[in-house]
């Protein structure tokens, strides 16, 4: 089975920080690698898909790398509405989440 | 656009059935690939299954023995039963579509709002 490793859990960050989320899964899933964002109450959404395809309507600060086995989601300068909780999903085999990345307003 | 609805119980009693149902308005159930997600109390996401009209679903195998998920081409819905529930499937179920019409490799881009069900006596 695919296991997913996302770090940090938790972040903290000031608006117009640049930050960087990882996921590491536990063997070579190509680029069927989604990120998603999600805040409190509502449903996840779509950011990136193929690991580094920005989903329709995203904001280009949010950029996303990797295949394989290493993947980042990188937001290049916070804006206050990027607070939230971000989480990497594998979808080579059965989808996957990672445990999620809380990022907090320092 | 495309929405969806869950609707269902929001109390279900330990070692009973949980029924949920997805209903899909703005587009066809016929194509596409759709799933449930389900996400316990202030934890992550698990992927519960995904089907489409034409394919046999597929489970997560850690609850593939309590799950089943059916589509209804006639009501333009698709369903979830998850047997045997404990506590531990007390949860915000969502249920979403898969942003590829043949695949669920490229994501999940549409989600209802999701609805909570807690299993309790």
């Amino acid at each position: 089975d695919i296991q997913l490793t996302q770090s940090p859990s938790f972040l903290s960050a000031s608006v117009g920080d640049r930050v960087t989320i990882t996921c590491r899964a536990s063997q070579d899933i190509s680029s069927y690698f989604a990120w998603y964002q999600q805040k409190p109450g509502k449903a996840p959404k779509l950011l990136i898909y193929a690991a580094s395809t920005l989903q329709s309507g995203v904001p280009s600060r949010f950029s996303g790398s990797g295949s394989g086995i290493e993947f980042t989601l990188t937001i290049s300068s916070l804006q206050p509405e990027d607070f939230a909780t971000y989480y990497c999903q594998q979808l080579n085999s059965f989808p996957l989440f990672g445990q999620g990345t809380r990022l907090e307003i320092k | 656009q495309v929405q969806l609805q869950e609707s269902g119980p929001g109390l279900v009693k330990p070692s009973e059935t949980l029924s949920l149902t997805c209903s899909v308005s703005g587009a066809s159930i016929s194509s596409y690939y759709w799933s449930w997600i389900r996400q316990p109390p202030g934890k992550g996401l698990e992927c519960i299954g995904y089907i489409n009209d034409n394919g046999s679903p597929n489970y997560n195998p850690s609850l593939k023995s309590r799950v089943t998920i059916l589509v209804d081409t006639s009501k333009n819905q698709f369903s979830l039963k998850l047997s045997s529930v404990t506590t531990a499937d007390t949860a915000v179920y969502y249920c979403a579509r898969a942003r590829l019409r043949t695949t669920v490799k490229g994501g999940f881009e549409i989600w209802g709002q999701g609805t909570k069900v807690t299993a309790s006596s």
